[in-house]
């Protein structure tokens, strides 16, 4: 079954720092990966998503993530955190085992950025 | 206006009562989904749907139901609300390409 894991309940940074959001899958076959967002009181926003190409994907307010697929990993980076950057963040793989398109969602992490 | 509209934002219900969670979208698309939102577990699918002849259960359907009344419309039932279904409750479009999701804002349901 196709699955990630977000290893971090919680990650703190201040301000102005570099930020990672770790998450790491397991998947039978090349991985459709994504990152949302979720800001309090909303419902979950697309942030990017990779699929095949480079490894290095750039999406909304910022934010990459890198693929790894020796480590089978897609952490999420920003090299200068904002406070307003502060939300839940979630990670997720395309369910490949269907022929309907679904997705499978971490745990998600909740980013708190300091001033 | 929002492209996904989830009614009502907040319910409190009481245990064995009927409740209906409703969301329409405005994007046009034919996929619509269902998933609960519990701390520490992420979001998990109940229900999604092809199109309107197409629903299928996700990993967590058993207590609820649902109704695809037309392509921008998919509701879902509690038929007899317990507490332990008390939770955030989103609903979620996508195109035809599948991969991005477009959510609602959410239900807050909580049963006592």
């Amino acid at each position: 079954a196709q699955s990630v894991a977000q290893p971090e309940d919680q990650v703190n940074v201040a301000e102005g720092n570099p930020l990672t959001v770790k998450c790491t899958y397991s998947v039978s076959g090349n991985p459709y990966l994504f990152w949302y967002v979720q800001y309090p009181n909303r419902g979950l926003q697309f942030l990017l998503k990779y699929i095949t190409g480079d490894n290095l994907v750039k999406g909304s307010y910022g934010f990459e993530a890198e693929f790894n697929k020796s480590q089978t990993s897609f952490h999420l980076k920003k090299p200068s955190a904002l406070v307003s950057d502060s939300a839940l963040y979630f990670c997720a793989v395309r369910d490949m085992n269907t022929g309907f398109q679904k997705l499978v969602f971490g745990t998600g992490t909740r980013l708190l950025v300091s001033p | 206006d929002a492209d996904v509209t989830q009614t009502p934002r907040n319910r409190i219900t009481k245990t064995g009562k009927r409740i209906m969670l409703e969301c329409s979208q405005t994007k046009g698309h034919d996929r619509m989904y269902w998933y609960r939102q519990d701390p520490g577990l992420g979001l998990r699918l109940i229900y999604y749907s092809f199109d309107v002849k197409d629903i299928n259960k996700g990993e967590i359907s058993d207590g609820y139901s649902v109704s695809r009344q037309a392509q921008a419309k998919f509701s879902l039932s509690l038929e007899s609300a317990i507490p332990n279904q008390t939770a955030l409750y989103f609903c979620a479009t996508a195109g035809s390409g599948g991969d991005i999701q477009y959510f609602g804002a959410g239900t807050r349901l909580s049963v006592l």
